[in-house]
């Protein structure tokens, strides 16, 4: 079983629709979730950041950590053409083991 | 120059060739990262330095050899590819070990 399972897509929604991008896990150890995001012919970039179970908002995005389940979501509202890209998963479990273990990402298309 | 840099942004070599890749970070970061990504992959971890030393060489062939000069400066040699090598290389950087890393646009290596 691989640590970080994503399912690579492609999804394609039009715009204005709520994209829901998600993730599950297997390390029970994993404790910071993240979300990148990476443009074509670019390199992925931190979108958001979540320590432990919870819910963190940043404008129209929002990131969901469920722990018990080792679920981890990504939810866009009012998704528009820009947000066109790959979005990777990343689990850490902190401390002195520093390493990121990374979905495949899924490829996201929004039709204008 | 800002951020993380990389140069070439595009290669394609020889399986006998010689060449090597360059990543350049603007951001007085200490630890400095080399990451694979293939198509329909995870992101692969190859190896991490730490001031200036190497922390982490995540089984990676020996046709591959880092260098890294100074906390700024990050190169991977490379020599005797092999065509399953194409892949985009990618360079990351953070303050200290586990903290937030920050990608550059990678440079896409097709190995012929």
């Amino acid at each position: 079983q691989k640590e970080v399972e994503q399912d690579p897509g492609p999804l394609s929604v039009p715009e204005g629709a709520i994209v829901s991008l998600n993730c599950t896990y297997s390390n029970s150890a994993f404790q910071y979730f993240m979300w990148y995001r990476q443009y074509s012919r670019k390199g992925p970039e931190l979108l958001m950041y979540t320590y432990s179970s919870g819910n963190k908002e940043d404008g129209r995005f929002t990131a969901q950590v469920d722990k018990s389940s080792k679920y981890i979501s990504l939810f866009i509202r009012d998704s528009q053409p820009s947000d066109s890209a790959t979005y990777l998963c990343a689990c850490d479990s902190g401390g002195s083991n520093y390493k990121l273990t990374f979905g495949k990402g899924t490829l996201l298309t929004v039709n204008p | 120059e800002t951020g993380v840099t990389q140069t070439p942004r595009h290669l394609v070599m020889g399986m006998t060739n010689k060449k090597s890749l360059k990543c350049e970070q603007h951001l007085g970061h200490n630890a400095m990262y080399w990451y694979k990504q293939s198509a329909k992959k995870p992101l692969e971890l190859m190896f991490v330095y730490n001031f200036k030393e190497q922390t982490e060489n995540n089984s990676v062939p020996s046709r591959f050899s880092p260098e890294c000069p100074n906390s700024s400066h990050l190169f991977l040699h490379l020599h005797t590819l092999q065509p399953e090598d194409s892949a985009l290389y990618l360079c990351a950087s953070s303050q200290i070990l586990g903290d937030t890393q920050y990608f550059g646009p990678g440079t896409r290596l097709t190995v012929l």
